[in-house]
């Protein structure tokens, strides 16, 4: 069974950067046939892509987020990260990961998700 | 960048009762990749219906996915107390995914 499981600070302050990390067991982030995936969703709101990793070290970002984002990826500890520098308090949100089903450089869905955590952004 | 547009905003149903959600699409997508999703409060989104129609792994068969083109539905056929939550459509394209704004489904 695949599981990911999302870490970082709850509380980061305006101008700050946040970082959380995603840790996956049950499958390797090495394989081939899955992106990586970051989403968020604001409280009461509904959810946003952020971005993608892939085995390769590829990245792709969700374009209306003006590139704000960088995604990066630790095979040896089969981790993948997200980091956000100069947030706002528009940026509070629960961060998730999520595996995406991908063949043939196309993706379907996400069949595999984190449980979230709410980053709170505040002084 | 397509935009997913769901309706209503809200449902308010009764226990079995029959529910349609409606995802609508600002151009034409792929059936093969839109899923449906539901969340409920404190739990990440739980994947129910992929490539429009095919049910996942565990999903009951009052869940029925359809569409094309432009317009996709999700179907309960008779509501149990546990379907009660936020619905989601979601497509892939041009390297990217996009979400509907939700469906709320609330006991009457």
């Amino acid at each position: 069974q695949v599981h990911l499981q999302e870490s970082g600070p709850g509380l980061v302050n305006p101008s700050q950067t946040l970082s959380l990390t995603c840790t996956v067991s049950g499958d390797s982030i090495s394989s081939g046939d899955f992106y990586w995936t970051w989403i968020r969703q604001p409280p009461g709101e509904g959810l946003e892509w952020i971005g993608y990793t892939r085995w390769t070290g590829n990245t792709y970002y969700n374009p209306s987020l003006r590139n704000r984002f960088t995604i990066s990826l630790d095979t040896s500890k089969n981790q993948f990260s997200l980091k956000l520098p100069s947030v706002t308090a528009a940026d509070t949100a629960v961060y998730s990961c999520a595996r995406s089903y991908c063949r043939a450089n196309t993706c379907y869905y996400f069949d595999y998700w984190g449980q979230g955590t709410l980053v709170t952004v505040s002084s | 960048e397509i935009v997913l547009t769901q309706s209503p905003d809200t449902l308010s149903l009764s226990p079995g009762e029959r529910a349609t959600l409606s995802c609508r699409a600002s151009q034409s997508v792929s059936s093969i990749h839109s899923a449906w999703y539901q969340q409920k409060p404190g739990q990440p989104p739980r994947l129910l219906i992929y490539g429009a129609s095919t049910r996942a792994t565990g999903i009951p068969d009052r869940f029925t996915g359809s569409g094309s083109g432009t317009d996709f539905t999700l179907t309960i056929s008779r509501l149990e107390p546990e379907d009660f939550g936020v619905y989601y459509c979601q497509q892939y394209g041009d390297s990217s995914w996009t979400f509907g704004q939700g469906t709320k489904v609330e006991i009457k």
